[in-house]
């Protein structure tokens, strides 16, 4: 099973390029996620989308665009890209049931911005 | 707004010995728990989770934890550690729904021969 597969994995920018992750899940999840991994800051939400055609901001939002424009695809989208950028992002998917909610992440994707 | 505290930026333990990393939340219903693990350069995996019933659950590779509400707590314990332990791991919280869950900044772990 792919899972939750995220494009590219690895990615240089320039300041001020503009550039969009894919993600991907195959296993009909409503909930996507969007965090990005930073040394010491844990795993902060950028955005989420709680189904098709919907988002929602996360904790830290700013400087990123998001879109759900299939159930199984979540973009993410940095319009003008800066230092601070620089980071590993995850996405995830997760699914509620009588069990609860278990979120199921992607490999992550390195992105340095110079 | 809910927030998860993990208060050990990193802890070192020998091998052999036991393990609690502690995990403190801030929401005002009941929420839904989990611990996950970072290996160097992976992804996360998760290790158990908590939405309701027996507090103390069980989870894999040998980890339990033990949520209390009166303390909003929900700390990972292992009666005996490994040296393939060596990781971060991270506590999170969801609402109710579960759509937006939020994780604690990590603890790092690392093992003594």
């Amino acid at each position: 099973n792919a899972g939750v597969t995220q494009t590219p994995k690895f990615r240089v920018l320039k300041t001020g390029q503009s550039m969009t992750l894919l993600c991907a899940q195959d296993m009909n999840h409503e909930y996507m996620y969007w965090y990005r991994q930073d040394p010491g800051m844990g795993l902060r939400l950028i955005h989420y989308s709680v189904g098709e055609g919907t988002t929602a901001k996360g904790e830290v939002p700013d400087g990123y665009n998001v879109s759900r424009l299939k159930k199984q695809n979540f973009l993410l989208g940095l319009e003008s890209a800066a230092p601070s950028q620089t980071s590993v992002y995850f996405c995830a998917s997760s699914y509620s049931d009588s069990a609860g909610n278990t979120i199921y992440f992607g490999e992550g994707s390195w992105l340095t911005v110079v | 707004a809910q927030s998860v505290t993990q208060p050990d930026i990193h802890i070192t333990v020998s091998e052999g010995a036991s393990l609690e990393l502690r995990c403190n939340y801030s929401y005002g219903a009941t929420p839904y728990l989990f611990w996950y693990v970072q290996s160097p350069g992976q992804g996360l995996q998760l290790l158990l989770k908590y939405f309701s019933g027996d507090t103390l659950v069980q989870g894999i590779k040998g980890f339990e934890a033990e949520f209390k509400r009166s303390q909003s707590s929900f700390n990972l314990r292992k009666p005996s550690v490994h040296w393939s332990d060596a990781a971060e791991y991270f506590c999170a919280v969801g609402y109710s729904s579960a759509s937006k869950i939020i994780f604690g900044s990590g603890t790092r772990l690392s093992i003594r021969p």
